[in-house]
């Protein structure tokens, strides 16, 4: 059974700097997927950045960013010019992988999560 | 906005009681996964559906069932409830065409 573990349970930082993230997880699957979700005090779970297990280069959206170390089973997400409406918590989540390269919808890919992270961004 | 809908929002009921939770899938989504978010627990997969038929099972309860209508729609049923059952259930649907789980804005179950 996958893992995840989210050794920071709570962080913070001040408006427009920069703050990481961590994650750590343990498979023994070679292909899979990893997510952070978003979870503001509106409950809503809200996907902001995914990595595919095979791809070597780091994703990328706006600003957030993954370090993703395969071999050290590793996934942090930093976030950049950090604002106000980052306040939340924050997941780290695991896919089963593929039964093969060619995704079929009638697997079973149900996520693993880590407990979370609450980040609170100061004025 | 998702696509995922839930209803009810919230739920207040009794220790004993039954009930049940009704999530929409975006159109065209097949699969649906139902999650529990509790604080002593985190979030937990509890069942898959895909296209009317169970596809996996996880923590969940023999309290708890569910099933996909062939209109695609889910319904989680939550019997015997007992105080340690208040949580945040929330449903995700995906399609064929990626990987992505779209969450619902969940149903807040409050038993007393």
């Amino acid at each position: 059974a996958q893992t995840v573990t989210q050794s920071q349970p709570e962080m913070s930082v001040q408006e427009a700097e920069t703050v990481t993230l961590s994650c750590t997880y343990d498979t023994s699957e070679n292909n899979y997927y990893l997510f952070w979700y978003k979870q503001p005090p509106s409950r809503q779970m809200i996907l902001v950045i995914r990595q595919e297990a095979y791809k070597q280069q780091n994703a990328t959206e706006n600003r957030f960013s993954v370090n993703f170390q395969k071999a050290a089973k590793s996934f942090s997400l930093k976030i950049s010019d950090s604002q106000l409406g980052d306040t939340a918590m924050y997941f780290c989540a695991f896919m089963k992988p593929y039964a093969n390269l060619a995704y079929s919808g009638a697997g079973s890919y149900q996520l693993t999560f880590g407990k979370g992270t609450k980040l609170s961004v100061i004025p | 906005d998702s696509g995922v809908t839930q209803t009810p929002k919230h739920l207040i009921t009794a220790t004993g009681q039954r009930v049940t939770l009704r999530c929409s899938p975006r159109s065209g989504d097949l699969s649906v996964y139902w999650y529990q978010q509790s604080l002593d627990q985190g979030l937990q997969f509890l069942i898959q559906y895909y296209n009317g038929e169970e596809r996996a099972k996880g923590n969940i309860l023999e309290r708890f069932s569910a099933q996909q209508f062939p209109d695609l729609h889910s319904e989680l049923n939550l019997s015997s409830l007992e105080l340690g059952d208040s949580a945040l259930y929330f449903c995700a649907s995906q399609g064929l065409a990626g990987n992505e789980q779209f969450f619902g804005p969940g149903t807040r179950l409050t038993v007393l």
